[in-house]
């Protein structure tokens, strides 16, 4: 069955400009995270989604920084007026069910903020 | 707080050497452990885990042992293949927690 996509797979963004990007979980997984992975480091957390409630964004950098899930289904990462500390790759990921369970991530989303 | 520290890399083995990459972790509770592996131009994947102390995860050939004691969740592999290229990243979850916490990554490379 398909993975976990996420688009575009690269970005470039001039700063100050907004982007959007788009996560499709696993059909069916009610869980959907996202992190942010510097270049050289761990991916580190940013938001839970538990179908479409967003029950935790402690990890958010700032409030430029919006996450959504209206549908339960395929979320969308938006970041406003970018600055060049932006620049990572977005992963997100999916699992089955709420709480503990195996995450399931997809490709990611290389952002360069110019 | 709760976190991973893994050892840094790159590693460079040659074909059917020994692998070891160490981690170690500090939390508040019980957590469990995991090993996920990125292979070149793809997403993490999972490896293999352990849920609570004196545990064992496994598979591909690598294992790692959850050792409360030691707080330590080391990656081994008895004979590693060029396939085996990647990096690794020791992660941790609190309890029930959602929240992933992971390593900066050991980057390996195996040559024939």
């Amino acid at each position: 069955g398909a993975g976990v996509s996420q688009s575009p797979r690269y970005k470039v963004a001039k700063r100050g400009q907004d982007v959007a990007l788009r996560c499709d979980p696993i059909s069916g997984h009610v869980s959907l995270f996202w992190y942010q992975q510097a270049l050289g480091q761990g991916p580190e957390f940013l938001t839970y989604f538990q179908n479409e409630a967003q029950l935790d964004k402690s990890g958010l950098p700032s409030d430029r920084f919006f996450a959504e899930r209206p549908e339960g289904s395929v979320s969308t990462l938006k970041i406003q007026r970018t600055q060049q500390e932006d620049s990572a790759v977005y992963l997100c990921a999916s699992s089955l069910l709420w709480g503990p369970g195996e995450q399931f991530f997809g490709p990611g989303t290389r952002l360069t903020v110019l | 707080g709760d976190s991973v520290t893994q050892m840094e890399g790159p590693v460079t083995l040659s074909e059917e050497a020994f692998l070891t990459i160490n981690c170690t972790y500090t939390a508040t509770g019980y957590p469990s452990l995991f090993w996920y592996v990125q292979y070149p131009g793809e997403g993490l994947q999972l490896l293999l885990k352990a849920t609570k102390a004196d545990d064992k995860g496994s598979n591909k050939g690598f294992e790692a042992t959850y050792r409360k004691e030691t707080t330590s969740f080391h990656l081994e592999k008895g004979s590693v293949q060029v396939s085996d290229s990647a990096v690794y990243f020791c992660a941790l979850r609190e309890g029930t927690g959602n929240q992933f916490y992971f390593g900066t990554g050991t980057s390996l490379t195996v040559i024939p």
